[in-house]
């Protein structure tokens, strides 16, 4: 069963916008994070954020988490058409042998030029 | 990726056939992973290891067996392949049980026919 749903599915801008995509969870987590997949490719781990943090930043991200509303968003500022990619938000919730990231469907995201 | 490689990258297969794919790495992580990717569901969890010879099932594990006898490698079996079993199949890496983002392979494109 999915963890995390992303919002919206797909998201289309211009280069030089900033493009936000939201992720819901069901379960208590001790992380969250957020991943970029490029067409034919694997994912690439863009940023962490633990349950006790309420912002993050990285570059052109900022990754906001409300553990209350189980919820968390990602916002690229400035995008550029390299930005083009699926964005995955995954939870990390601890027990068992490991840990284990349980992954939303993920966000479509198309800058243009 | 770096420090993370999987074979084949590519498979056609038969119905009933078994397949093995294959993870290697170079960065002496504990943790490796087993996901596969298909349209409307994102990743979902096949197998993980969490040390050699230690494996334990994900959400999807009928129908697939795991082993690893070194730290730099883990397999995948399709015991006897069906044509629900054609997927991108995934391997990750992450060094630590919680707190370190998975480092992910390029994906093997399997199609069973």
């Amino acid at each position: 069963s999915q963890q995390g749903e992303e919002d919206p599915q797909a998201l289309s801008i211009q280069e030089g916008e900033n493009a936000t995509m939201n992720c819901s969870y069901k379960t208590s987590i001790n992380n969250l994070q957020w991943y970029r997949q490029n067409s034919g490719r694997g994912l690439v781990h863009l940023i962490l954020i633990r349950s006790n943090e309420r912002e993050k930043h990285s570059g052109r991200l900022r990754v906001t988490l409300d553990t209350s509303k189980k919820s968390s968003s990602l916002l690229i500022t400035a995008s550029r058409a390299a930005d083009t990619a699926s964005y995955f938000c995954a939870t990390v919730s601890l027990g068992g042998t490991a840990s284990k990231l349980t992954f939303g469907t993920g966000t479509r995201l198309q800058v243009t030029l | 990726d770096a420090g993370i490689t999987q074979s084949p990258r590519h498979k056609v297969t038969e119905t009933g056939t078994p397949v093995t794919l294959r993870c290697h790495q170079t960065e002496n992580h504990r943790y490796m992973y087993w996901y596969r990717q298909d349209p409307g569901h994102g990743l979902r969890l096949i197998h993980y290891s969490y040390g050699v010879k230690d494996t334990d099932k994900g959400e999807v594990s009928d129908g697939y067996s795991v082993s690893r006898s070194k730290t730099e490698d883990f397999l995948l079996t399709l015991e006897s392949a069906t044509s629900s079993q054609t997927s991108v199949y995934f391997c990750a890496i992450s060094e630590s049980a919680a707190g370190h983002g998975y480092t992910f392979g390029s994906g093997t494109r399997l199609t069973v026919v």
